[in-house]
């Protein structure tokens, strides 16, 4: 089955931590996105990726890092300069960029200990 | 800038009641307008969409029609049954852009 995987579903951060969470495709989509969710606010856009090897930041990307190293992979770092990690991170993949169909994954909730 | 504004939630109606949700948004030009919906525990999927003004998206019964004169793009069902229960995003997406903007969600619940 084709889809996007997430991994883990739930993860603690401990304070001072740097956590990385997981987002794979295997739909052959060229561009990724990573949203974070909180309640009453929708979603908002932490960084997105049209191609390989190249992203942009999106509206709240202080405190997250990411890297595009494969086509099929767009791992998201949570750094200890986030102050309020605590949310749903959502990644989602279209067949190219400005594509208006999103694919998401099932989501990972990170808490902070 | 860019927006998406719809009505607060939680809605709680009774099975084959009907449903509205109000949306309406912030744009130049004219976007594409999308309804995504997401089940518990799971992401969210696109339920329909409509491209220009007066276009009218629907699917699983669910409807929505492009108001450009109301900048609005409610979300309608005839009859809603309890696996409807769920959070419906009403989105947009500027040709020009690269990326889509979510309103915040309205929770529904539907109860036998």
């Amino acid at each position: 089955d084709g889809g996007i995987t997430q991994s883990p579903k739930y993860l603690f951060r401990k304070e001072g931590q740097n956590v990385t969470l997981s987002c794979e495709q295997n739909l052959n989509h060229d561009a990724m996105y990573w949203y974070r969710q909180d309640p009453g606010q929708g979603l908002r856009l932490i960084y997105y990726s049209q191609i390989v090897n190249d992203f942009q930041k999106g509206d709240i990307a202080e405190g997250y890092s990411v890297s595009r190293e494969k086509k099929e992979s767009f791992p998201l770092t949570v750094t200890s300069a986030q102050k309020n990690p605590t949310a749903f991170y959502l990644c989602a993949s279209s067949a190219r960029p400005a594509n208006e169909k999103l694919f998401f994954g099932s989501g990972t909730q990170l808490s902070v200990l | 800038g860019n927006s998406v504004t719809q009505m607060e939630g939680p809605v709680t109606l009774s099975e084959e009641a009907f449903l509205t949700i109000n949306c309406t948004y912030t744009a130049t030009g004219y976007p594409s307008l999308f309804w995504y919906v997401q089940y518990p525990g799971e992401g969210l999927q696109l339920l329909l969409k409509a491209t220009k003004a007066d276009d009218k998206g629907s699917n699983k019964g669910f409807e929505a029609t492009y108001r450009k004169e109301t900048t609005s793009f409610h979300l309608e069902k005839g009859s809603v049954q309890v696996s409807d229960s769920a959070v419906y995003f009403c989105a947009l997406m500027k040709t020009s852009y690269d990326k889509v903007i979510f309103g915040p969600g309205t929770s529904l619940s539907v109860i036998p």
